[in-house]
């Protein structure tokens, strides 16, 4: 159980178009979700905490305008990075409460790069 | 602020080796402590966590002892074997931080050989 998964794991796309990236709880629901990027050789920044029916809430340095993130319901969340430039290319990866509340489960990631 | 630091990897070692990833932390509070693996094209999971002092956490072999005293977390195994090679990542939850967040080490590479 506690299975999360991301759509697409990669992605290509040019210079100033968008790219939505999705996060799904198959087996449970999720009320709170996290986006976080990761570059190479790099560790996990925390993006985002996205809360089902609410806004989200940006971690400093993170552009709201430019990372929307959209939680409309308890199994989906999803990540929407506007007119991407190549610096936005990373991976990106999302992760869930699990049932119990106390531990965090991630997706595989998507990577994004932009040509 | 809270920040986790871990030993630079890559880590090379030999099947049946002995293994120390060491990782050391700064809270503000009193934190959780994990260990995180992500295996080639995969998530993140959790391999194993301890929640307060001297507590010890162990899974799969591996086994991670929490010392306030030295505010460490070190990752070790008795023997490594091929299938072990992943990055592993160092991490801390906050209690005084709601939401339970963490905040991550930067990761350590191990590869296994042969």
């Amino acid at each position: 159980g506690a299975v999360v998964s991301q759509h697409p794991s990669w992605v290509i796309c040019k210079s100033g178009t968008s790219v939505k990236i999705e996060c799904r709880s198959l087996d449970f629901q999720a009320t709170t979700m996290f986006w976080y990027r990761q570059f190479p050789k790099q560790s996990l920044m925390l993006m985002a905490t996205s809360n089902e029916g609410s806004k989200a809430t940006y971690e400093q340095g993170v552009e709201k305008d430019k990372f929307l993130i959209n939680h409309a319901s308890l199994t989906l969340s999803t990540l929407t990075v506007t007119s991407a430039h190549p610096e936005d290319s990373s991976f990106y990866i999302c992760s869930a409460f699990g049932p119990r509340g106390d531990e965090q489960f991630f997706g595989p990631g998507t990577r994004l790069t932009v040509l | 602020g809270n920040s986790v630091t871990q030993m630079e990897g890559p880590v090379t070692l030999s099947e049946e080796a002995f293994l120390t990833i060491n990782c050391t932390y700064t809270a503000t509070g009193y934190p959780s402590l994990f260990w995180y693996v992500q295996y080639p094209g995969e998530g993140l999971q959790l391999l194993l966590k301890a929640t307060k002092a001297d507590d010890k956490g162990s899974n799969k072999g591996f086994e991670a002892t929490y010392r306030k005293e030295t505010t460490s977390f070190h990752l070790e195994k008795g023997s490594v074997q091929v299938s072990d090679s992943a990055v592993y990542f160092c991490a801390l939850s906050d209690r005084s931080n709601a939401g339970n967040m963490l905040t991550f080490g930067g990761g350590t590479r191990l590869m296994v050989k042969p």
